[in-house]
């Protein structure tokens, strides 16, 4: 059964305006979330993390929030640019990493 | 550093054959992690090691599949006899600890 949960498949947006991808987690003990970016034929890499004991972590353009009450997460993309077009994957850290199934962001010019 | 390295890029193999899979993780890093790319499952943790050492096999899917790690700079993952359904991509990722995983660029499996 999946953990991890990213239940929109794909997103398009706007370039200049906010893309907002969502991730929904079932264990309460998960402590350590991350958003991973993937291009076509090249592997995953780290983008942004955040730990259980906040709620808002930013990087630039980047933001991811955490809500734990409602096992939520979100990763904001202000303003959103041509080269952010890419597959998301939220991921969870308990005992091992769990990885979402995936959201390809296209950014439209 | 050069990254994970991954090889080969793409295999296609027929059905019964027997396919290696190949990761030279970051130097210094202890874990080492194979995972599997599909549509449905997204990314599905197949093993992981730590100080070359198994840790979990659990997402192994079937006997069929194997994984070791003779030292700290090279795992292979051994699928045979090889099937259909296991046509996906494999990543190969490492980590120092376990805060942050980095990817290799992974292999795509093509199994007629």
């Amino acid at each position: 059964d999946q953990q991890v949960k990213q239940n929109s498949p794909s997103l398009s947006v706007q370039e200049g305006r906010i893309s907002i991808l969502n991730c929904d987690y079932t264990n309460s003990m998960f402590d350590y979330f991350l958003w991973y970016k993937k291009y076509p034929a090249e592997g995953p890499t780290f983008l942004i993390s955040i730990s259980s004991i906040k709620d808002k972590n930013e990087d630039g353009r980047f933001t991811v929030f955490l809500n734990k009450s409602a096992k939520h997460l979100s990763l904001h993309i202000v303003p959103s640019q041509p080269g952010d077009s890419a597959v998301y994957f939220c991921a969870a850290l308990g005992n091992q990493f769990y990885f979402g199934t995936g959201t390809s962001l296209t950014v439209i010019p | 550093d050069a990254g994970v390295i991954q090889s080969p890029r793409h295999e296609v193999t027929e059905m019964g054959q027997e396919v290696t899979l190949r990761c030279k993780p970051i130097s210094g890093h202890d874990y080492l992690f194979w995972y599997r790319q599909t549509m449905m499952r997204g990314l599905e943790l197949l093993i992981y090691f730590n100080n070359n050492v198994p840790i979990d096999d659990s997402g192994m899917p079937e006997d069929r599949f194997s994984a070791k790690m003779p030292n700290a700079s090279f795992s292979t993952l051994k699928i045979q006899p090889s099937e259909p359904r296991d046509s996906a991509v494999y990543f190969c990722a490492s980590s120092l600890g376990q805060e942050k995983l980095f990817f290799g660029s992974g292999t795509q499996l093509s199994v007629l």
